[in-house]
């Protein structure tokens, strides 16, 4: 167990509708990075979190958004769902950020499928 | 071009082999991290590194810094092993996130 847990572990929706996935960090940890991994992709980084700001976006797309809340937990929010947004998104958390030493642990991930 | 190379892309090896994975990378980095993929599908780091040599359990991590290369190591193999391994870079210096490679499926057979 990595400590970092994510919520819900799947999650089936329509085209255009709208789902928030959350992801709690392991107890101390102030950064949160939020990734997708669809089949053809691999890992893909989404946005990084630091003690409530926003540091870093990555490939991440106008239709997603996601915030850190003062308890540190995040959500990641995907609006007008299109079929190829279907994919595995982690959560990963660290005490700082990667870097020299410092580890990143990452969720059990969210299952989305988008039909 | 990937900034982040990995090969193989497909394993396949007896229960037993040694198996090693290369992956190289084309761009400066802080640190490297050899991350392990269940069929399930949760992710779990086994590595980070900057230079030299880890080892832990039948797993080994080496780098080369000059030459932009590292390996994963994993002697005495087990059906268990069996799972997609991600080499994961942090370019420059240290406070980016990470670049991934594509993974290297390995199949271990009984």
């Amino acid at each position: 167990d990595s400590g970092v847990t994510q919520t819900p572990k799947h999650l089936i929706t329509a085209t255009g509708q709208r789902v928030t996935l959350r992801c709690s960090p392991r107890s101390g940890d102030l950064s949160v990075y939020w990734y997708q991994q669809s089949l053809d992709q691999g890992l893909q980084f989404l946005i990084h979190y630091y003690n409530g700001e926003e540091r870093a976006k990555g490939n991440i797309l106008e239709r997603f958004s996601a915030q850190q809340f003062p308890d540190l937990h995040s959500e990641l929010n995907l609006s007008s769902l299109e079929l190829g947004d279907s994919a595995l998104y982690f959560c990963a958390s660290s005490v700082a950020w990667p870097g020299m030493n410092t580890e990143a642990f990452f969720g059990q991930g969210t299952r989305l499928t988008v039909v | 071009k990937n900034e982040v190379e990995q090969s193989p892309q497909n394993l396949t090896a007896q229960e037993g082999e040694f198996i090693t994975i290369n992956c190289s990378y084309s761009v400066g980095i802080s640190a490297l991290h050899w991350l392990q993929q269940h069929p399930g599908g949760g992710i779990v780091s086994l590595f980070m590194l900057s230079s030299g040599k880890k080892k832990h359990g039948r797993l080994i991590a080496t780098i080369n810094i000059q030459e932009k290369h590292s390996s994963l190591h994993i002697t005495a193999s087990h059906p268990r092993d069996s799972a997609v391994y991600i080499c994961a870079v942090i370019v420059g210096s240290g406070n980016t996130p990470l670049v991934f490679g594509k993974g290297t499926r390995l199949s271990v057979i009984a």
